[in-house]
């Protein structure tokens, strides 16, 4: 079983959708959630960062953990074209000496049609 | 240059040839990554270097050589590859490896063994 599962896609929406994009992960030492964005031919970019349970709010981004059900999720209104690309969740534990690694899911494919 | 550079961008290598990526970041980070993405498979880390000590090898074959000589160079020597080594190679910087350090990432080398 994979530490980190998500849907690989692809998603293809209309401009102005509401996107919904979900990881479920089994380690419930995972303290640092991550969404990262990554254009085609391009490294991955941080896009948000949330530390434990809750919700995180950027402009048209939202993310959110739940720890008890090991689910996190980002949501993005009003989609643009220009949110198309690949977007991957990444957790991480906490403390320094529990190691550096961060723990990707595969990334889901988005395309966002004009 | 700001944010991590990578070169070369792409890299065609024979199995028999020997050719080394660069990384380099412009941050003042402490700690540097290398990590492999794979087509359909979650972003792999390789080594993780602090202070220019390597801290993590995530029991990568020996034909993968890392090189840290200084907190703002990483180097990724490769010699005798297999063609399932071809992949993005990724690397990536923050300023420590506690978890709430971001990970910021380079454009990535497009590696491709024949």
């Amino acid at each position: 079983q994979k530490e980190v599962e998500q849907d690989p896609g692809p998603l293809s929406v209309p401009e102005g959708a509401i996107v919904s994009l979900n990881c479920t992960y089994s380690n419930s030492a995972f303290q640092y959630f991550m969404w990262y964005r990554q254009y085609s031919r391009k490294g991955p970019e941080l896009l948000m960062y949330t530390y434990s349970s809750g919700n995180k709010e950027d402009g048209r981004f939202t993310a959110q953990v739940d720890k008890s059900s090991k689910y996190i999720s980002l949501f993005i209104r009003d989609s643009q074209p220009s949110d198309s690309a690949t977007y991957l969740c990444a957790m991480r534990f906490g403390s320094e000496t529990s190691g550096s690694r961060l723990t990707f899911g595969e990334g889901t494919q988005l395309t966002v049609n004009p | 240059e700001t944010g991590v550079t990578q070169t070369p961008r792409h890299l065609v290598m024979g199995m028999t040839n020997k050719k080394s990526l660069k990384c380099e970041q412009h941050l003042g980070h402490n700690a540097m990554y290398w990590y492999k993405q794979s087509a359909k498979k979650p972003l792999e880390l390789m080594f993780v270097y602090n202070f220019k000590e390597q801290t993590e090898n995530n029991s990568v074959p020996s034909r993968f050589s890392p090189e840290c000589p200084n907190s703002s160079h990483l180097f990724l020597h490769l010699h005798t590859l297999q063609p399932e080594d071809s992949a993005l190679y990724l690397c990536a910087s923050s300023r420590g490896l506690a978890g709430g350090n971001t990970q910021y990432f380079g454009p990535g080398t497009r590696l491709t063994v024949l």
